[in-house]
């Protein structure tokens, strides 16, 4: 199972941060998963951002719940991440993950760094 | 949100047994996962809740859960081992439901 992140790197102040995750190894489609978007921000612990189901039902994180939105598109066996009116704060290393309810996320991509900048 | 503490570093010597703990409010009740992570890389899944671990993860690792406190036990520590670890837990009760904790660096003396 392989999963990995692309989109810009560099991101304006107020813009959206877009981000896809292309999944290999295993069929989002499959319904045996969650997938899970998580950001890490320098020397800091990571945080989970949100995750989707094949169904496209989704969870957040209440604290960036206004600004997100995850969707999947399992045509492509991709996800992707949109996060609004970013600031610096949102300057950060974001993982695409792999998990299911109580489990541990078990394949990760290799993260993208995303800077926030004008 | 629940809130894990880890202490931020730990030095071992080589041959030696590090004890990296993770405190939260009744953490022994709920699932508790370690993952290792490099310098510049992403976290790798190393023992997940029961002690279970991913193919390729050494018995050296090991992991533990009572009461307030979670422990990863790296018995026989060696270069390899030097790195950055973190603990997650998943919460019914809380939102967000996963929570990491700070990370506790490994430094192999």
């Amino acid at each position: 199972v392989q999963l990995r992140e692309s989109g810009p790197g560099l991101v304006k102040p107020s813009q959206t941060l877009s981000l896809i995750c292309t999944v290999s190894g295993d069929s989002i489609n499959s319904g045996d998963h969650y997938w899970n978007w998580i950001r890490q921000h320098p020397g800091k612990g990571p945080e989970w951002i949100g995750n989707v189901y094949y169904s496209g039902s989704t969870n957040y994180d209440p604290a960036l719940k206004s600004r997100i939105t995850i969707s999947v598109d399992t045509s492509k066996n991709q996800f992707s991440l949109n996060l609004s009116s970013v600031t610096a704060a949102d300057t950060a290393v974001y993982y695409c993950a792999r998990n299911w309810n109580i489990r541990p996320f078990d394949f990760w991509g290799q993260g993208t760094l995303v800077t926030v900048s004008s | 949100s629940y809130v894990l503490t880890q202490p931020p570093s730990l030095s071992v010597a080589p041959g030696q047994t590090a004890t990296i703990t993770c405190g939260g409010n009744k953490i022994g009740s709920k699932s508790v996962h370690w993952y290792q992570q490099r310098p510049g890389q992403a976290p790798v899944l190393v023992v997940s809740d029961g002690g279970d671990r991913p193919s390729g993860i050494p018995e050296r690792l090991s992991g533990s859960n009572s009461g307030n406190t979670a422990t990863l036990t790296i018995s026989r520590v060696e270069a390899g081992d030097e790195a950055d670890y973190f603990c997650q837990v998943w919460d019914a009760s809380s939102d967000p439901p996963y929570v990491f904790g700070p990370g506790t660096t490994v430094t192999v003396l």
